[in-house]
């Protein structure tokens, strides 16, 4: 599965949008962007996931460029709750494993 | 309420002695894995299954057996603990077909510590 590119930290200020990039510049056809995040040490929790076209789901917003070479997360109204490290993980579905790098910790302040 | 559930949620153990992470789900997921997270890094896959019967390693297997007799449980043991063997251990499922169309539910880990 392809490497990513994240940033080490981040601030958001409380009620505003956090844009979280991710870059992925080897990424295969078949290769999905995956987002996960971990809130202090608890299991990472699932976020959302793409292949192609921009996707939304309750917690989130999932940009991918047209190349497919970066991608962008974004929470639409950040909460203090939403601090956590969050993973961009690239994964073709066929390997046998999540593969997670360091990700980016965000920090939402009040 | 349906999810990963992982048992014990802390363990010491003294160099040398066995013993067994739980991890049982009630999802019908047909794939489960075993990571482990050391201090400021990311998960490692330790082993997994693809469904009753089958496990095969993952990236850090040394020191650690499974089995899989079930689909809902998926147990981890330690066959003689080692300091190096310290860390945070989390188990995770996904459902049955195309891993890439779903995300993977974690359980919320068990940290172990060997003195």
């Amino acid at each position: 599965d392809a490497k990513t590119t994240q940033p080490t930290s981040m601030d958001c200020a409380e009620g505003r949008a956090a844009n979280l990039p991710c870059n992925h510049s080897t990424i295969s056809g078949n290769e999905y962007v995956y987002w996960y995040r971990q809130i202090h040490s608890q299991g990472p929790q699932y976020i959302i996931h793409g292949l192609k076209n921009n996707e939304t789901n309750e917690m989130a917003s999932l940009i991918i460029t047209e190349d497919r070479k970066s991608s962008t997360l974004i929470l639409p109204h950040a909460t203090l709750r939403d601090t956590a490290v969050y993973y961009c993980i690239v994964y073709s579905g066929s390997a046998r494993q999540l593969t997670f790098g360091s990700g980016t910790q965000l920090t939402v302040l009040p | 309420n349906a999810g990963v559930t992982q048992t014990p949620k802390f363990q010491v153990l003294k160099t040398g002695q066995s013993m067994t992470l739980q991890c049982a789900q009630d999802m019908n997921h047909e794939y489960m894995s075993w990571y482990r997270q050391d201090p400021g890094m990311g998960l490692r896959l330790i082993h997994y299954s693809v469904g009753a019967g089958i496990t095969d390693q993952g990236e850090v297997p040394n020191g650690y057996n499974v089995s899989r007799s079930t689909t809902e449980d998926f147990p981890l043991r330690l066959l003689s603990a080692a300091p190096s063997q310290t860390s945070v251990y989390f188990c995770a499922s996904s459902p049955p077909g195309r891993r890439s169309n779903y995300g993977y539910t974690f359980g919320s880990g068990t940290r172990l510590t060997v003195v």
